[in-house]
């Protein structure tokens, strides 16, 4: 089955502490993207990378970092520069969106990271 | 800067009760319009993709319209199943992030009551 996994599901940070938060799909799809949800709010972008070795920033990228290593995998750091990263990670892939005229963004089903 | 505002933010319905959803939105050029459900501490799951004014996507009880300015979600007959938060999202055409980004509204959550 292709798909978009996310690990783990649930995460515990302590202050101060980094936390990765994984991101694997076999899609086959160029790009990747990692958003935040906060409750009752809608997706805000943190990363993008449309292809491998490059990334870019989102609208919230201070206290995080991504690597994009493989087509299949995108990481996502929680640094401790983050200073309210409590909140629900989503990441999604799709095909490149300038090459195609459908450019569905597929998600994950999503990390929920709590800081102790 | 691109901004979508979904309305309302939260609508109570009885099961077979009609209505809609609304997804209001500025941006640098439509690319596409974009709707999603997400269930509880679930992902957003694809729904549609709008791409110009006066198209309209249907898929079982659910019927995507869009205007120059804003999308509908009609929802007819709804059931206890279809409680979820709908979320609307747009790609622009233009700008430093066109093509790439999506910019997403705040949802609106339906419950079904049966």
């Amino acid at each position: 089955d292709g798909g978009i996994t996310q690990s783990p599901k649930y995460l515990f940070r302590k202050e101060g502490q980094n936390v990765t938060l994984s991101c694997e799909q076999n899609l086959n799809h160029d790009a990747m993207y990692w958003y935040r949800q906060d409750p009752g709010q809608g997706l805000r972008l943190i990363y993008y990378s449309q292809i491998v070795n490059d990334f870019q920033k989102g609208d919230i990228a201070e206290g995080y970092s991504v690597s994009r290593e493989k087509k299949e995998s995108f990481p996502l750091t929680v640094t401790s520069a983050q200073k309210n990263p409590t909140a629900f990670y989503l990441c999604a892939s799709s095909i490149v969106p300038a090459l195609a005229a459908y450019n569905e963004q597929f998600f994950g089903p999503g990390t929920r990271l709590t800081v102790l | 800067e691109d901004q979508v505002t979904q309305s309302p933010e939260a609508l109570r319905l009885q099961e077979g009760e009609s209505s809609s959803l609304n997804c209001s939105y500025t941006v640098s050029g439509l690319r596409g319009l974009f709707w999603y459900r997400q269930d509880p501490g679930k992902g957003p799951e694809f729904l549609f993709t709008l791409y110009s004014a006066g198209e309209e996507k249907e898929k079982e009880r659910l019927k995507a319209t869009l205007t120059k300015k804003e999308s509908f979600l009609h929802i007819t007959a709804p059931k206890p199943e279809d409680s979820a938060t709908y979320l609307c999202a747009v790609q622009a055409l233009y700008g430093n992030n066109a093509g790439n980004m999506l910019t997403f509204g705040g949802g609106t959550r339906l419950m079904v009551k049966p």
